[in-house]
């Protein structure tokens, strides 16, 4: 069966980086898009961009450009994400999404299968 | 602030069906799919329609879905206690990407 398992809650300082993991199993990590997604304290969702595992190409949402980075390493069917220049506003629950959409085909931003979430937690 | 709006609050009693609307603008659900997901408190949110009204193998079709326009709804009937959740649209949009709705909160009376 499909699973994302992500890495641990994170408790950074503002400024700091922090890089989280997602690691892909019961699939062919290399034939679906991931998406990071992300849910700060009582808000809704938030799109934050998606990376093809095949090719390792990304699109980020305009507000996390220069900001974000996403990498993803087949021998592992892992994906990262990599936030930098933290503020208090990133504080927020984290997750990894896989797209409906296998990346043969144009991605319509669907996500079946997510993550359990990791926290991050950005204060001084 | 969202750019798909959804009302901020649904509810209904047992065996009742609720609808919730989301929308849009020509350059998101005018011009694309609809998805949408409910959310409970504390786990990953979960797939409940997609493509407008195609429900992922598993959801009861109790759910259902539709979209008209730059406007989408999803609808509960029967509703149910295990039903209470909060639930997001979401598209793609030409000028921000992806984006989901405000989010509804659901709550069975």
């Amino acid at each position: 069966q499909v699973q994302l398992v992500q890495s641990g809650a994170e408790v950074k300082k503002p400024g700091a980086s922090v890089k989280l993991s997602c690691k892909a199993s019961g699939y062919t990590f290399t034939n679906y898009f991931m998406h990071w997604v992300r849910q700060a304290p009582g808000q809704g969702l938030e799109w934050m961009g998606i990376i093809n595992p095949f090719g390792g190409s990304t699109s980020y949402a305009q507000k996390f450009q220069g900001r974000v980075t996403m990498t993803r390493d087949t021998s592992t069917s892992t994906v990262h994400m990599e936030l930098s220049s933290l503020t208090s506003e990133d504080t927020a629950l984290y997750y990894c999404a896989r797209d409906l959409k296998q990346v043969t085909d144009t991605s319509d931003y669907c996500f079946d299968y997510w993550g359990q979430g990791t926290l991050v937690t950005v204060s001084s | 602030q969202s750019v798909l709006t959804q009302p901020p609050s649904a509810s209904g009693t047992p065996g009742q069906r609720v609808t919730i609307s989301c929308s849009g603008s020509s350059s998101n659900i005018g011009s694309d799919t609809v998805h949408w997901y409910q959310h409970l408190p504390g786990t990953a949110p979960k797939l409940l329609i997609y493509r407008n009204n195609q429900r992922p193998s598993g959801v009861p079709d109790r759910f259902s879905g539709s979209k008209s326009g730059t406007s989408a709804s999803l609808a509960i009937s029967g509703l149910q206690s295990e039903d209470e959740a909060d639930y997001y649209c979401a598209a793609w949009d030409d000028n921000l990407k992806g984006v989901f709705g405000s989010g509804t909160k659901v709550t069975v009376l």
